[in-house]
């Protein structure tokens, strides 16, 4: 079993739809990225997080600590979104960042 | 702009010839990375670095080397280039383990060897 799960792997949807992303890790963690990944392959940082909520335009990101837990969401979603999303965590103590396998995201117009 | 330079960003390249993936940053980070992805899969650590004269072998392992002789400047070689080194190679770098700014990513090379 990878450290870090998401869910779903892959996810289509209609444009404007609200979208939602999961990541669960089994590990304590000191920060969690979500990072975006074009068909291009080159990956842009969207969110660190170590607690609580953040947001960027319509992007949200959310993590449980106690839960091992979180979330990416997109509202109003756009064919522009489509793209992978990865999680990624850095352990407590540890030097580096362990990945999920990514969730391919689909938005059809 | 990118602040993170990877080139070349495509490379088809026979078997047996040696290679350099070039990555330079002018963020003046301290840390670097190189990642290996192959399609559809998750990104794997193979090589790290710290400073200047540090690095490391990641999680990994990987035929390729590095070196970090100037800050701005981690290039990762392939003495002599196989089928099974096709893959996209990812750079990467951040201040403070990204706890302030966060990594900052390459466009990557998508390499070929055939």
């Amino acid at each position: 079993k990878n450290e870090v799960e998401q869910s779903p792997q892959n996810l289509t949807a209609q444009e404007g739809e609200f979208i939602t992303i999961n990541c669960s890790y089994s590990v304590g963690i000191s920060a969690l990225h979500w990072l975006q990944q074009h068909p291009g392959g080159g990956i842009v940082s969207l969110f660190m997080l170590s607690s609580g909520k953040k947001k960027h335009g319509r992007l949200i990101a959310t993590i449980n600590i106690q839960e091992k837990h979180s979330s990416l969401h997109i509202t109003a979603s756009h064919p522009r979104d489509s793209a992978v999303y990865i999680c990624a965590v850095r352990g407590q103590g540890a030097q580096k960042l362990v990945f999920g396998q990514g969730t391919r995201l689909t938005i059809n117009p | 702009e990118a602040d993170i330079y990877q080139t070349p960003r495509y490379l088809v390249i026979g078997t047996g010839k040696k290679i350099t993936l070039e990555c330079s940053q002018t963020m003046g980070h301290d840390k670097m990375y190189w990642y290996q992805q192959d399609p559809g899969m998750e990104l794997h650590l193979i090589h790290y670095s710290y400073g200047v004269n540090s690095t490391e072998k990641g999680d990994l392992s990987s035929e390729s080397t590095v070196s970090r002789i100037r800050t701005e400047h981690f290039p990762l070689t392939l003495e002599s280039a196989r089928p099974s080194h096709t893959s996209q190679y990812l750079c990467a770098s951040s201040d403070h383990d990204g706890f302030f700014s966060g990594y900052t990513f390459g466009s990557g090379t998508r390499l070929t060897v055939v």
